[in-house]
């Protein structure tokens, strides 16, 4: 199984639709992230938790909440989808010491579409 | 200025190719710096690290230096499978106070035969 879950893999949804990005992982990792991916943009973060109880704006938050359950857990909403949010989305952890401090693991993206 | 820039490409090189990549960023106290890889419509997968003395995974060789503001990434011996996108992360401060990834937009490698 995957380290770091992500789901739906897939979405098709229309404008002014409210949708959530489940993001969920087993690395234990205390720090979450949220990206998207355009082309020729790269990635770039909307998005990240440090901790439960700590939730941080990214570079491009605009349009976008986020909800930290569990350590586990960070969920994507988009609360009125609008068709520039076309997308592949990407959660990442990582860890906060150790050998791999900063070292980011990725799901396998979430890719979505707005009509 | 975009904090982290990476020349797009493509680099279209062929098999047994030496090819270098650089990565410039703009804040001078930036940490940890990362080699990334990412084939076509997946995730990013760690290639290697990066530290301030340099090095060597197999044919793969990454340098930092600081003074310039710069990351390199080096790829001896170029095979297919070599052929991908490769992005570097700068982790630097935020105006919140916290170090955060920045990622550069990535250099597209095409290895051909």
């Amino acid at each position: 199984d995957a380290d770091v879950t992500q789901t739906p893999r897939n979405r098709i949804t229309k404008t002014g639709k409210r949708i959530m990005l489940e993001c969920s992982q087993t690395k234990g990792h205390d720090r979450m992230y949220w990206y998207r991916q355009d082309p020729g943009l790269g990635l770039r973060l909307i998005y990240y938790s440090f901790d439960v109880k700590d939730i941080n704006k990214g570079e491009i938050s605009d349009g976008y909440s986020v909800s930290r359950q569990a350590q586990a857990k960070f969920s994507l909403s988009l609360e009125s989808a609008i068709p520039n949010q076309t997308a592949l989305y990407f959660c990442a952890t990582s860890a906060t010491r150790g050998p791999t401090k900063n070292i980011q693991y990725f799901g396998a993206g979430t890719r979505l579409s707005v009509l | 200025r975009k904090e982290v820039e990476q020349d797009p490409g493509p680099f279209n090189v062929p098999e047994g190719a030496t090819v270098a990549f650089n990565c410039t960023y703009s804040n001078s106290a930036s940490q940890s710096f990362f080699w990334y890889r990412q084939d076509c419509r997946k995730e990013p997968k760690l290639l290697m690290s990066v530290y301030s003395s340099g090095n060597e995974d197999g044919r793969f060789t990454a340098q930092l230096n600081r003074a310039s503001q710069y990351i390199s990434l080096l790829i001896r011996d170029s095979k297919l499978s070599d052929s991908a996108t490769y992005l570097c992360v700068v982790w630097g401060g935020s105006s919140g106070g916290s170090y955060i990834p920045t990622f550069g937009r990535g250099t597209s490698l095409i290895v051909h035969p």
